[in-house]
């Protein structure tokens, strides 16, 4: 069985400061991982993703992630943050077996950039 | 290019009731998965079509069912609405087996059950 944790419901930063996103995942098998962004009365846009290889992934709007295997985490970050980037994000994980359209989504984080 | 498309945005239904969701997946897709987002909560998975099969399911009683059509549009039927069927429900594309090829989600219809 799979889940996601995301340790923070809310995060709060002031614009052009960086910030972090935590996500922790469990799984008993090789997985996929993602970062997927929500604006209000929007559906889902993917911000990155994991599948294998180098460890850093680099996505769009200026976020990356690391996959950290050892510590079974998948953080998200931007070393400046803009007004336009508050929205919720979601953290989700899938597995070989079952592939990349199934997946599991942790409870989310919502990001407020302060002005 | 358009993307995956739903309809409708809002609808709201009485305990009881059935409703019928709808989705055009993004072209060159050709399987589609349904998602229920509660309020203040991450997507949950409740199944994927592809040739007009269902091919998994996740946690959701027998009332959820859906349909694939040839030209790959999708439906998700909701029988006997409860309250705790209100949530925004996401419709997602994708090539079979991508494998790490990332879901095309749609904006959602926002059901409310009263």
């Amino acid at each position: 069985a799979q889940s996601v944790t995301q340790l923070d419901s809310q995060v709060p930063v002031f614009e052009e400061a960086p910030v972090e996103l935590r996500c922790n995942y469990s799984s008993s098998v090789s997985v996929y991982l993602f970062w997927y962004v929500q604006y209000p009365n929007q559906g889902l846009q993917l911000l990155l993703k994991y599948l294998s290889g180098s460890t850093l992934v680099k996505g769009i709007n200026g976020f990356e992630a690391e996959f950290n295997k050892s510590q079974t985490s998948f953080h998200l970050r931007k070393p400046s943050v803009h007004i336009s980037d508050t929205a919720e994000y979601f953290c989700a994980v899938s597995d070989y077996q079952t592939g990349a359209n199934n997946l599991f989504f942790g409870t989310g984080t919502r990001l407020t950039v302060i002005p | 290019d358009a993307g995956v498309t739903q309809s409708p945005t809002h609808l709201i239904k009485t305990r009881g009731q059935q409703v019928t969701l709808r989705c055009s997946p993004k072209s060159g897709h050709d399987t589609v998965s349904w998602y229920q987002q509660a309020l203040g909560q991450g997507p949950q998975f409740i199944f994927q079509y592809y040739e007009e099969e269902e091919r998994q399911r996740g946690n959701f009683p027998d009332r959820f069912s859906g349909h694939q059509f040839p030209n790959y549009s999708s439906e998700l039927n909701v029988n006997a609405l409860l309250l705790g069927d209100s949530a925004l429900y996401l419709c997602a594309s994708s090539p079979l087996d991508s494998r790490g090829s990332a879901l095309h989600f749609g904006n959602g219809t926002r059901l409310t059950v009263t």
